[in-house]
């Protein structure tokens, strides 16, 4: 069954260095989305994707944060500078056009020291 | 703000019995309404859905029902079984498509 994938399933760095995190969605999903959920706390909208633009985005996205699908089949979350407060796991999800089911991916667990 | 709300952290439950999962919502915008489950070091599985032009949606074990008078939603799941134990959230949106936005979660723990 397709699966979206995640990469790196942890990533530990240091207070204001820059951060990669990567996905590949369903290969026939459109629309892609990312989340984060800090430890103890409820899993948050940050930003959803489609046809190389953002379609929707949350308080939480803010300069420091970026979307990109460099490719056919990889999107990616950049934080250009971490924060300490950005130790989460981030989620990717993808939905088939039409449906409203998103599916998630395993997370990457970032830790920011 | 807590547009989704799970009041209940956790619930304990004997295998072959009945689990009822509860989430109300404030957003009377929402227009959709999912459950997810998760198991630790996992992502969010999709269980069940239901659009709110409908006040039950039933598969295999797993039934939602919605009250939109009350903004209540609760999944029921018949029979439990232990595999079943994880955290169980409860997310709606407004529109296909657009953001989910999450309960805290349930967790159900599911005794043989």
């Amino acid at each position: 069954e397709p699966e979206v994938t995640q990469t790196p399933s942890h990533q530990v760095t240091q207070m204001g260095q820059e951060v990669i995190l990567r996905c590949v969605p369903i290969s026939n999903h459109l629309y892609f989305y990312w989340y984060r959920q800090i430890l103890g706390q409820k899993v948050e909208f940050l930003v959803s994707f489609y046809n190389n633009e953002i379609s929707e985005k949350s308080e939480i996205f803010d300069d420091q944060f970026s979307v990109e699908r460099p490719d056919g089949s990889n999107f990616t979350l950049k934080i250009r500078s971490t924060k300490l407060e950005d130790s989460a796991m981030y989620f990717c999800a993808s939905i088939l056009t039409g449906h409203n089911e998103q599916f998630f991916g395993p997370g990457t667990r970032l830790t920011v020291l | 703000d807590q547009q989704v709300k799970q009041n209940s952290p956790s619930l304990s439950v004997q295998e072959g019995r009945i689990s009822i999962l509860n989430c109300d919502y404030t957003n009377s915008m929402f227009d959709y309404f999912l459950w997810y489950k998760k198991y630790p070091a996992e992502g969010p599985t999709f269980l069940i859905s239901i659009s709110s032009i409908k006040d039950k949606n039933e598969d295999g074990r797993f039934t939602v029902f919605l009250n939109k008078s009350a903004k209540h939603l609760s999944l029921h799941i018949v029979p439990s079984q232990p595999g079943d134990s994880a955290v169980y959230f409860c997310a709606a949106n407004r529109k296909a498509g657009t953001a989910l936005i999450f309960g805290k979660g349930t967790t159900l723990s599911v005794s043989s």
